[in-house]
């Protein structure tokens, strides 16, 4: 199974963009990268996925090197309320329901 | 309402006691699952579900059971709870796992404490 590494904790200013990198060397051909965010002790929130290409929403771009190996998820314009933990993982149809959540990195956004 | 919701979502207890948690979803999933959180580190996966008679182990499965008895309902149960036991659960629901936008959806958690 596919095993992700992020960095424990990160600091940004208010307002400017937080960039999030995660490593998944191990990542296989047909495994999304996912991006979750889990604010205090509450459920993990959905941000943003992708296979190949980079992708954005309303939230976040995430951006996935050529060779898939690692990923950035990237917060435009960083607020208070983003600090939160924020967890990459993988996870496809071959190891279905075996996907590692990580410690994550706990992204703090001061003012 | 929630869309995912678990009970209860705090409960305290004492060691040897058999305790049920409880996973509700009205989002029509097939896919269900119940994590572990510890204080300070990520969730891990106890066991997951695919369909009504479909069960699988996760990767800290032992001390654990579940029942899937409808497609919306998934229940963990502590036979006989232990202090290292103590944690926050989550139930989490997926249309499709992981591919294409089957992203996980999560209930608000399920804080036990064994004494």
């Amino acid at each position: 199974d596919a095993k992700t590494t992020q960095p424990p904790s990160m600091d940004c200013a208010e307002g400017r963009a937080a960039n999030l990198p995660c490593n998944h060397s191990t990542i296989s051909g047909n495994e999304y990268v996912y991006w979750y965010r889990q604010i205090h002790s509450q459920g993990p929130q959905y941000i943003i996925h992708g296979l190949k290409n980079n992708e954005t929403n309303e939230m976040a771009s995430l951006i996935i090197t050529e060779d898939r190996k690692s990923s950035t998820l990237i917060l435009p314009h960083a607020t208070l309320r983003d600090t939160a933990v924020y967890y990459c993982i993988v996870g496809g149809d071959t190891n279905a329901g075996k996907s590692t959540f990580g410690d994550g990195t706990t992204l703090t956004v001061k003012p | 309402d929630a869309d995912v919701t678990q009970t209860p979502r705090n409960r305290i207890t004492k060691t040897g006691k058999r305790i049920m948690l409880e996973c509700s979803q009205t989002k029509g999933h097939d896919r269900m699952y119940w994590y572990r959180q510890d204080p300070g580190l990520g969730l891990r996966l106890i066991y997951y579900s695919f369909d009504v008679k479909d069960i699988n182990k996760g990767e800290i499965s032992d001390g654990y059971s579940v029942s899937r008895q409808a497609q919306a309902k998934f229940s963990l149960s502590l036979e006989s709870a232990i202090p290292n036991q103590t944690a926050l659960y989550f139930c989490a629901t997926s249309d499709l796992e992981f591919a294409g936008t089957g992203e996980l959806f999560f209930g608000e958690g399920s804080r036990l404490t064994v004494l």
